[in-house]
């Protein structure tokens, strides 16, 4: 059984650049959520996308948008990069059941780097 | 502002003994909390949980105590092993309208030292 899966592991892209990162959910899960890990730091929560929309958002602003597709699978966008991107993204899926969701399983994550 | 807080930046025991990392946290909305262990280069794995309606929850090596009445909880690990030497973080989660997303303190660095 396949756990969650991100693409790319590493990235290097220029600042004003924009980035497309990816995410495959644990097998069975619905809901995926997008965490920003900054150095020293504990994941912050980006968004969750549920049933294709996104269901609640943290405090980024709106240059970081995502997409999940009917196979669950999820993509978050950052436009116009800033060198405080720079950071490790962490997907997580979970599965919405009886009102509350199960415990998050997270991917490796993807670790980007702004120059 | 910090929700979740982990005073602790690192800790260190020897193998064989019991470690005990602590959290705190201020939302009193918060009703599920959660340890989560971190590998270099890995992402974070659940490990333990515990409702607010609970004050202990035991799995194996690990237990899980809170106190709401001082907003505290602690993981406990007996006994300690090289192998759990990792960063933890503690999460909370929220009920109602706050469900939906997990809020981590900064994690304490676990040494188990041979």
């Amino acid at each position: 059984d396949a756990g969650v899966t991100q693409s790319p592991t590493h990235l290097i892209k220029t600042r004003g650049q924009q980035v497309t990162l990816r995410c495959s959910p644990k097998s069975g899960h619905d809901t995926v959520s997008w965490y920003q890990q900054a150095l020293g730091q504990g994941p912050q929560f980006i968004f969750q996308y549920y049933e294709e929309e996104e269901r609640q958002r943290g405090n980024f602003p709106d240059r970081f948008s995502g997409h999940q597709f009917p196979n669950y699978s999820s993509e978050l966008n950052v436009n116009a990069l800033l060198l405080g991107d720079s950071a490790l993204y962490l997907c997580a899926s979970s599965l919405w059941t009886g009102g509350r969701m199960t415990e998050a399983f997270f991917g490796q994550g993807t670790r980007l780097t702004v120059v | 502002d910090q929700q979740v807080k982990q005073n602790s930046p690192s800790l260190s025991v020897q193998e064989g003994r019991i470690s005990i990392l602590n959290c705190d946290y201020t939302n009193s909305m918060f009703d599920y909390f959660l340890w989560y262990k971190k590998y270099p280069a890995e992402g974070p794995t659940f490990l333990i949980s515990i409702s607010s309606i609970k004050d202990k929850n035991e799995d194996g090596r690990f237990t899980v105590f809170l106190n709401k009445s001082a907003k505290h909880l602690s993981l406990h690990i007996v006994p300690s092993q090289p192998g759990d030497s990792a960063v933890y973080f503690c999460a909370a989660k929220g009920s109602g309208g706050s469900n939906y997303k997990l809020t981590f303190g900064k994690g304490t660095l676990l040494t188990v030292n041979p």
